[in-house]
């Protein structure tokens, strides 16, 4: 399968820990996203890389929230000191851009999310 | 700020029927993008259809076209001979050039036998 992977598929967690999803793009895909989308909600953009570099970061990533993608190919997201309403269903998805061009001309392939429960 | 919204949570539609969803956005960018996806149940967003706002022309992708009226700031998705496997959420989208994507709260459709 060459799609787009989450692991885990869900993590129930207690208040306070720290949690860390991965996500793996396809393969030849330089852009990758992520986003948060909680029950009865659109997903909410939370950042995006272009190949290893971090772009554009969402208010909603608070300081408790980091992303990587350290070689450009998967990327990891981390919750630090969770809290209840961490909890939602963090989705990636990644996207292969023309050289320069803008995000609209990308169409974005999801992965099957990640459910965190925080207890 | 950029906001989309989904003003029909639930809608159902016939098998073979033709069924149309709404969405209207707000910004005070003349430059942007919209989109619907599709999220059938346990399974991956997918990309249904896009349209560019300095585009005219509204696009059409087989059985999904969209109506889109800019000074209205509305942007519609039909779909004509609904088939099951068009049961899903949508979910209409948004970005401009500051690379960040809204989506609205979604509509859930059902299409019926």
């Amino acid at each position: 399968d060459t799609g787009v992977s989450q692991d885990p598929r869900h993590k129930i967690t207690k208040r306070g820990q720290n949690v860390t999803f991965r996500c793996d793009p396809i393969s030849e895909h330089n852009r990758l996203y992520w986003y948060r989308q909680t029950l009865g909600q659109g997903p909410e953009f939370l950042t995006y890389f272009q190949n290893e570099a971090q772009l554009e970061k969402s208010r909603l990533l608070s300081d408790r929230f980091s992303a990587e993608r350290p070689k450009g190919s998967f990327s990891t997201l981390e919750i630090q000191r969770t809290e209840q309403g961490d909890s939602a269903m963090y989705l990636c998805a990644s996207s292969s851009s023309l050289a320069g061009g803008h995000l609209s001309t990308d169409t974005q392939y999801f992965g099957p999310g990640t459910r965190l429960t925080v207890l | 700020a950029q906001t989309v919204t989904q003003s029909q949570p639930e809608m159902s539609v016939q098998e073979a029927e033709t069924v149309t969803l709404s969405c209207t956005y707000d910004t005070s960018e003349s430059n942007y993008y919209l989109f619907w996806y599709k999220q059938p149940p346990s399974r991956q967003m997918i990309l249904v259809i896009r349209q560019e706002a300095y585009k005219q022309q509204n696009a059409t992708e087989n059985r999904f076209s969209v109506n889109f009226q800019k000074a209205a700031k509305s942007f519609s998705l039909k779909i004509s001979d609904s088939q099951l496997g068009d049961t899903a959420m949508y979910f209409c989208a948004f970005i401009y050039t500051g690379n960040q994507f809204y989506f609205g709260t979604g509509t859930s459709l059902t299409v019926i036998p």
